[in-house]
């Protein structure tokens, strides 16, 4: 059974960057697209991007300009971070496991609230 | 960006009952649609796939259809541990939208 576990600070300061890692156990990283999700509170799900492991990339371009997600194969994980934080940003994030390029999600991370304030 | 439109927003039902949400999408995604079923404090669950394949271990009170612009999620006998939000999911282009959810709760 596929698990995956995000990981990082629960709080951020305005300005700064944000920076979660997810963990994936059960089963290897390789040939799936690894995605970022998130979730302000009382609100829905807005897609932040992917990462195929292979190392390519795609974005939503309301983020884009501030969203880089990254693998390490080797440690089995993947990595966001998102630039020049405000308090618009504060979500609870997911990370989760892709079948294919178009955003199809099979596996989810428990999630974990990011609030940005100072 | 496709946009993703469900209605209703909310609904009021009770156990046994039929439930039907709907979702639009703004241009054809063929068949491209997902549902994913959200419990309080937890993460989104997949339901269906590609329009009406239903995800494996989901129960099968729960169908999709459609395609094109138009789709329907359908839960043929309401069960207590159905109270939830589901949401609609295009997977056709990046950035693949979620629609804004539809929350079942008891009547």
């Amino acid at each position: 059974q596929v698990q995956l576990q995000e990981s990082g600070p629960g709080l951020v300061k305005p300005s700064e960057t944000l920076s979660l890692t997810c963990t994936v156990s059960g089963g290897s990283i390789s040939s799936y697209y690894w995605s970022w999700i998130r979730q302000p509170p009382g609100k829905g799900l807005e897609w932040i991007g992917y990462i195929y492991y292979s190392g390519s990339t795609n974005y939503n371009p309301s983020l884009k300009s501030r969203v880089t997600i990254s693998v390490d194969a080797s440690k089995n994980q993947f990595s966001l971070k998102l630039s020049s934080v405000t308090p618009a940003d504060t979500a609870v994030y997911y990370c989760a496991r892709g079948l294919g390029t178009g955003g199809l999600i099979d596996y989810w991370g428990q999630g974990t609230l990011v609030t940005v304030s100072s | 960006d496709i946009q993703m439109t469900q209605s209703p927003s909310s609904l009021s039902a009770s156990v046994g009952d039929r439930v039907t949400i709907t979702c639009r999408a703004s241009q054809s995604i063929s068949r491209y649609l997902n549902w994913y079923q959200q419990k309080p404090g937890k993460a989104p669950n997949l339901l269906i796939y590609a329009a009406s394949s239903l995800q494996s271990g989901v129960p099968s009170r729960f169908s999709g259809s459609g395609s094109g612009t138009d789709f329907t999620l359908s839960i043929s006998s309401l069960q207590p541990e159905d109270f939830a939000v589901y949401y609609c999911q295009q997977s056709y282009s990046a950035p693949p939208i979620f629609g804004g959810g539809t929350k079942v709760e008891i009547k």
